[in-house]
C-alpha cells in the first residue's frame, strides 16, 4: 500500500536549469495537488487537478508548469528554476477535494544555487 | 477567499500539561477544517477533520478540536502532552467560495511547532 510516492527525494540545480518532480498516488484518488513548504509561510499550493485532463492554478503558480495525464500521475515541472523556488515540495491526493483529508507524499527537497 | 490564521507559531509546554493550539477562519462558505501534523523530515499526517455535524472532533493521540461558528475558530486541544507530541501542527480550511470548484483548494495556516519539556 504505497499511498502517495514522490521522486525524488532531494535534488539540486542550477539556475536556469529545468527538471520535473513526479508524484504517482494508488488510490484511485481523483483530487491532486502540489504544496511548497517554506519556514513560517505553511504551505503554499501551486496547482491542482481535480481529474485527467484538469487542472488549475493555486496561491503561487508562476515558474511551474503541471499536466495531468492520467489518475495515477501528476508531475510538476519547474521551467528554468531560480533560487526563490528552493523549497520543500509536497504532492497530496484526496478522493473529494478540499472535503476529504489530504494523503501526502514525504516530500522533495530542492536547492536552487 | 479563504484563509487561515494560527496564532502562536511557537507554543512551549511541560509534558502532562494542557495543550491548546489556535486556529482561526475565514471563508464565506460553511468550511471543512482540518488539524495536520508534521515530524521532522516527513509528509503530513491528519490529525482530525470537521465537516458537518458535531462541533467537538475526536482525533488520533488524544487530540480534539471544536468548530466554534460564532468565533470562527478550530483550537487544537489534548488534555496532557506527551514528549512524541512534539512536531508542527497546521491548520487548514476548504470552502471560499459558493459554487465551482472551492472545495478543491485546501488553505493551511502558518504551522504551530509544538515543543514539549520533560
Amino acid at each position: 500500500n504505497a499511498g502517495v510516492t514522490q521522486t525524488p527525494k532531494f535534488q539540486v540545480l542550477k539556475t536556469g536549469q529545468s527538471m520535473t518532480l513526479q508524484c504517482a498516488q494508488d488510490m484511485n484518488h481523483e483530487y491532486m495537488s502540489w504544496y511548497r513548504q517554506d519556514p513560517g509561510m505553511g504551505l503554499r499550493l501551486i496547482h491542482y487537478s481535480v481529474g485527467a485532463g484538469i487542472t488549475d492554478q493555486g496561491e503561487v503558480p508562476n515558474g511551474y508548469n503541471v499536466s495531468r495525464s492520467t489518475t495515477e500521475d501528476f508531475p510538476l515541472r519547474l521551467l528554468s528554476a531560480a533560487p526563490s523556488q528552493t523549497s520543500v515540495y509536497f504532492c497530496a491526493s484526496s478522493r473529494q477535494g478540499g472535503k476529504s483529508p489530504l494523503h501526502f507524499g514525504n516530500g522533495t527537497r530542492l536547492t536552487v544555487t | 477567499a479563504q484563509s487561515v490564521t494560527q496564532l502562536g507559531s511557537h507554543v512551549s509546554v511541560s509534558e502532562g500539561a494542557l495543550v491548546l493550539l489556535r486556529c482561526n477562519y475565514s471563508s464565506s462558505v460553511p468550511p471543512y477544517l482540518f488539524w495536520y501534523v508534521q515530524y521532522p523530515n516527513q509528509g503530513l499526517q491528519l490529525l482530525l477533520k470537521y465537516t458537518t455535524g458535531a462541533t467537538l472532533v475526536k482525533g488520533i493521540n488524544g487530540f480534539e478540536a471544536e468548530f466554534k461558528k460564532s468565533e470562527t475558530s478550530f483550537h487544537l486541544t489534548k488534555p496532557s502532552a506527551h514528549m512524541s507530541d512534539a512536531a508542527e501542527y497546521f491548520c487548514a480550511v476548504s470552502g471560499g467560495s459558493a459554487g465551482g470548484t472551492s472545495y478543491g483548494k485546501l488553505t493551511f495556516g502558518q504551522g504551530t511547532i509544538l515543543t514539549v519539556h520533560p
